[in-house]
C-alpha cells in the first residue's frame, strides 16, 4: 500500500526543537522528492521546503532557512523534519508530501501523495 | 513571491455546481494543482497540471486556467465535497512552492 505514515503529535516549550518523521511505504522512496507543509490553525497552506533522499539535497522556504533542517534515512525509508528554537506561532499541522510530475523546471510538478500530519504545539 | 488569491468560501446547493477560483497575475502561464483537506485527513490532490484528474477522482472534478484566473468546477456537488480546497503552483523567481489561502465549500 502506497502511503505515508507520519509522528505523533508533540508538545513542544518555546525554544526547543522537533523532530517530525514521515515513513514511506509502497514505492522507491529514493526516487521521488519530499516535501514538508504545514497548516496553522485557522490558517492556510504553507510550504517548508523540500528533500531529494537519492543525494540529501535540500531547498527551504526563506521563511524558515536557518531554523529548518530536513534529512532522510534510505535504508528506513523515512524523512524527517527538524525546526528549532520554536515559537507559538509554529504550532501547526505538519505535513510531508510526495512530489510527482514531468518535465524541467517544476511547473508541471505537484503533490500526489500526503501524510495525515503531526500537530506539533508550541507552548510554555 | 508570487500570490494566489481564492474566496474564503463558496456556498452551494447539492447536485449544483461550485466554482472556485483561484487569481494570480498571468496564472494562465503556469500549471495549478488543486487538492482537497478534510479535517484530520490527508489532504487529496484532485487536479493536477490545470486540468487532470489522478485516478479515483471523480469526473465531476474539472479545472481550467486562463489569463489571471484558474478554476476548479465541482458538478453535482454531494455532501461528502464539503472541504478546503487550495490551488497551488511553482513560483519560477523564487523557486518556491505557493498555496492559494484556501476556499471552504459548504454544501447547504
Amino acid at each position: 500500500q502506497v502511503q505515508l505514515v507520519q509522528s505523533g503529535a508533540e508538545v513542544k516549550k518555546p525554544g526547543a526543537s522537533v523532530k517530525v518523521s514521515c515513513k514511506a511505504s509502497g514505492y522507491t522512496f529514493s526516487s521521488q522528492y519530499m516535501h514538508w507543509v504545514r497548516q496553522a490553525p485557522g490558517q492556510g497552506l504553507e510550504w517548508m521546503g523540500w528533500i531529494n533522499p537519492r543525494t540529501g539535497g535540500t531547498k527551504y522556504s526563506q521563511k524558515f532557512q536557518g531554523r529548518v533542517t530536513m534529512t532522510s534515512d534510505t535504508s528506513m525509508n523515512t524523512a524527517y523534519m527538524d525546526l528549532s528554537s520554536l515559537r507559538p506561532d509554529d504550532t501547526a499541522v505538519y505535513f510531508c508530501a510526495r512530489l510527482r510530475g514531468k518535465g524541467s523546471g517544476w511547473t508541471n510538478w505537484y503533490f500526489d501523495l500526503w501524510g495525515r500530519g503531526t500537530l506539533l504545539t508550541v507552548s510554555s | 513571491s508570487y500570490v494566489l488569491t481564492q474566496p474564503p468560501s463558496v456556498s452551494v446547493a447539492p447536485g449544483r455546481t461550485a466554482r472556485i477560483t483561484c487569481g494570480g497575475n498571468n496564472i494562465g502561464d503556469q500549471s495549478v494543482h488543486w487538492y482537497q483537506l478534510r479535517p484530520g485527513q490527508a489532504p487529496v490532490l484532485v487536479v493536477y497540471d490545470n486540468s487532470d484528474r489522478p485516478s479515483g477522482i471523480p469526473e465531476r472534478f474539472s479545472g481550467s486556467n486562463s489569463g489571471n484566473t484558474a478554476a476548479l468546477t465541482i458538478s453535482r456537488v454531494e455532501a461528502g465535497d464539503e472541504a478546503d480546497y487550495y490551488c497551488q503552483v511553482w513560483d519560477s523567481n523564487s523557486d518556491h512552492w505557493v498555496f492559494g489561502g484556501g476556499t471552504k465549500l459548504t454544501v447547504l
